[in-house]
């Protein structure tokens, strides 16, 4: 099956600028989760989707940070203003539900550079 | 609230030499523990996962409740053991993942 597709790769962007993320799961998956990894930190979840509900934003700065699962698919992460600590690695990761939801599969993620 | 906490940030051993990873978890339940590696240019993968007991590539990892750990180990490392590896808790299936802080393995030739 195919992987987990993220864009863009790599991001470099100005604070106070806007940026956005695009995420598409696993085919079937019903669950994505957006992580942010701080260089020398593990993942952190930011937001997890049960196709296209919100299940878990509370560790979501809702102030600048905001993500959508209109269809149940795929999804985008925006960041809107970003400032110097949003730079991360983001992943997206999806997983099937009931007890085979135990293993999340991560996509290759995108480095943002905020400066 | 959850946390796991990797004490070691790097973990430098010959190869054929045993490594062991530290993982202590705090958790006011019984939650599920994995372990998941990245090796270089690759994407975040499952290596093994509590539930499963099972043995990959060589690792096992023994899951102790009373002293709250999870420790990984490999009785003989080999050079494609060298990666960054992350130990993982969650309450339930299809919950979040709370990492810890990663240990980079370095297996010397």
């Amino acid at each position: 099956e195919a992987g987990v597709a993220q864009s863009p790769r790599y991001k470099i962007i100005e604070k106070r600028q806007s940026v956005a993320f695009w995420c598409n799961p696993i085919s079937g998956h019903a669950t994505l989760y957006w992580y942010q990894q701080i260089l020398g930190q593990g993942p952190k979840l930011l937001i997890q989707f049960q196709n296209n509900g919100v299940v878990d934003d509370s560790q979501l700065p809702k102030d600048r940070f905001s993500a959508e699962r209109l269809k149940g698919v795929d999804s985008t992460l925006k960041i809107q203003p970003a400032k110097l600590e949003d730079s991360a690695v983001y992943l997206c990761a999806s997983s099937h539900t009931g007890r085979a939801s135990y293993e999340q599969y991560f996509g290759p993620g995108t480095r943002l550079t905020v400066t | 609230a959850q946390r796991v906490t990797q004490p070691e940030k790097l973990l430098s051993v010959f190869k054929g030499a045993p490594v062991e990873l530290k993982c202590n978890y705090s958790y006011s339940g019984s939650p599920e523990l994995f372990w998941y590696v990245q090796y270089s240019r690759q994407r975040l993968q499952l290596l093994l996962r509590h539930i499963s007991r099972e043995s990959i590539k060589g690792f096992t990892a023994d899951l102790n409740k009373g002293e709250t750990s999870f420790h990984l180990k490999k009785p003989f490392a080999q050079e494609e053991d060298s990666a960054m590896y992350y130990c993982a808790l969650t309450k339930a299936a299809g919950n979040k993942l709370t990492f810890g802080g990663g240990t980079r393995v370095l297996v010397k030739p």
